[in-house]
């Protein structure tokens, strides 16, 4: 079975600072990982994926994901926030049959000016 | 403007009432899933569509949940005799499975912009 855990539900980071938000999978066989940004009351917007090619994923608005398969994690990271990355993130894995999501519980990211 | 796109975005409705959503995918998605999401958390996999066939169905789509793609294109969701527990977004994903044979392709899925419900 796949599943994600996102380690911390709320993260605070100063504008222009590094942004850094955790994600560690489980799957039995190697994962279909992805990133999600949804912002209030809003649907969901792909950041970045990874489909077992490179494993540094670079994604839209400076965001970059790293898998690393020795600690089973995908954390999402960038090098210097802005406050308009303000946002609840949600990291994602995908069934190995059906294609349906499993996510994770979310991280709501705060950007202080 | 072709992204997933789903009506409507807000419905309040009385307890007991019945609601329908509509969710049209991006045209040349052959997938289509229903998720429902709950004030802080993650998105939760309902069912999902293959052309018109429903392929799979959590168990959180209890009997009074039903979804339908009649022709393969938009989908339905439609939820009799609500109860305040039903309250939640629900959002609607679609996907292009170019898959052949043995081979399994999948393509990302995109997201409407959900549909919230209350029920008071």
């Amino acid at each position: 079975a796949q599943s994600v855990t996102q380690l911390g539900s709320h993260v605070s980071v100063s504008e222009g600072a590094l942004v850094l938000l955790r994600c560690n999978y489980s799957s039995s066989v190697p994962p279909y990982l992805f990133w999600y940004v949804q912002y209030p009351n809003q649907g969901l917007q792909l950041l970045l994926k990874y489909t077992s090619a490179a494993t540094l994923v670079k994604g839209i608005n400076g965001f970059e994901a790293e898998f690393k398969k020795s600690e089973t994690s995908f954390h999402l990271t960038k090098p210097s926030a802005h406050m308009s990355d303000a946002a609840e993130y949600f990291c994602a894995v995908r069934a190995n049959t059906g294609n349906q999501f499993y996510f994770g519980t979310g991280t709501s990211l705060t950007v202080i000016p | 403007d072709t992204g997933v796109s789903q009506d409507p975005r807000h419905k309040i409705t009385k307890r007991g009432q019945n609601v329908t959503f509509r969710c049209d995918p991006i045209s040349e998605h052959n997938r289509l899933y229903w998720y429902r999401q709950t004030l802080g958390q993650g998105p939760e996999f309902l069912t999902y569509f293959q052309n018109e066939a429903q392929l799979e169905k959590s168990r959180l789509l209890s009997d009074r949940f039903s979804a339908e793609r009649p022709k393969g294109s938009f989908s339905t969701l439609e939820i009799q005799r609500t109860e305040q527990g039903d309250s939640a977004m629900y959002l609607c994903a679609s996907s292009r499975d170019a898959s052949s044979g043995v081979v399994r392709v999948y393509d990302t899925q995109y997201f409407g912009p959900g549909t919230r419900l209350t029920v008071l």
